[in-house]
């Protein structure tokens, strides 16, 4: 149990271009979902707080303009990069907690965003 | 800026050696987890240890926690190539407003030869 998928896995687009992430609790539900960013041989760099039915608390540094999250149910979340450039690109990192219990979060596979 | 500071940094070892990792943190903690990461992949939890414990064991890895020194140990043992990896240590800050939210160490990349 406590299966996180993210889906594309990886992406390639073009600079100006919006990309939507998927992040899903396949066998749980999942109140807060949390989405990381990851730069190549660094650690996570937690973007975003998102609970389902309420805006998302952005940490400090990320621009909630550029990366809109939309917690619609209690198993999906979107994180949805919008007017990418290569900077942006990344391993984005989603991660579930469930409704009860200890506060493990469950991480999905990651998507590679490249942006050229 | 990271909470968590791990050393070393990159650990490269031996087939059936022990490997030990450190993190530190600054803040007092509900919980501190580690994690491993294998390149370009997504997080695997290993282990979850609360403030109130001092140690913790799950089959080959040990994993001890110091919250007056604010520091944390992951020790695997009997290392296998396959343990070859990033690990992570990330804590649950207490007293925070978010649910859950982690913070995560810069990690240790460690390499297991065969």
């Amino acid at each position: 149990g406590a299966v996180v998928s993210q889906h594309p896995s990886w992406v390639i687009c073009k600079s100006g271009t919006s990309v939507k992430i998927e992040c899903r609790s396949l066998d749980f539900q999942a109140t807060t979902m949390f989405w990381y960013r990851q730069f190549p041989k660094q650690s996570l760099m937690l973007m975003a707080t998102s609970n389902e039915g309420s805006k998302a608390t952005y940490e400090q540094g990320v621009e909630k303009d550029k990366f809109l999250i939309n917690h619609a149910s209690l198993t999906l979340s979107t994180l949805t990069v919008t007017s990418a450039h290569p900077e942006d690109s990344s391993f984005y990192i989603c991660s579930a907690s469930r409704t009860s219990g200890a506060n493990e979060q469950f991480f999905g596979p990651g998507t590679r965003l490249t942006v050229l | 800026s990271q909470q968590g500071e791990e050393d070393p940094q990159a650990l490269s070892i031996q087939e059936g050696e022990n490997a030990t990792m450190n993190c530190s943190y600054k803040t007092s903690i509900n919980n501190l987890q580690w994690y491993r990461q294998n390149s370009g992949r997504g997080l695997v939890h290993l282990i979850l240890i609360r403030s109130n414990e001092r140690e913790k064991h799950s089959g080959r890895l040990r994993v001890t926690l110091d919250t007056s020194k604010k520091s944390s140990s992951l020790l695997i043992t009997a290392s296998r190539a396959a343990d070859t990896a990033s690990y992570f240590c990330a804590t649950d800050e207490a007293g925070g407003t978010s649910y859950g939210k982690l913070t995560f160490g810069q990690g240790t990349i460690l390499t297991v030869h065969p």
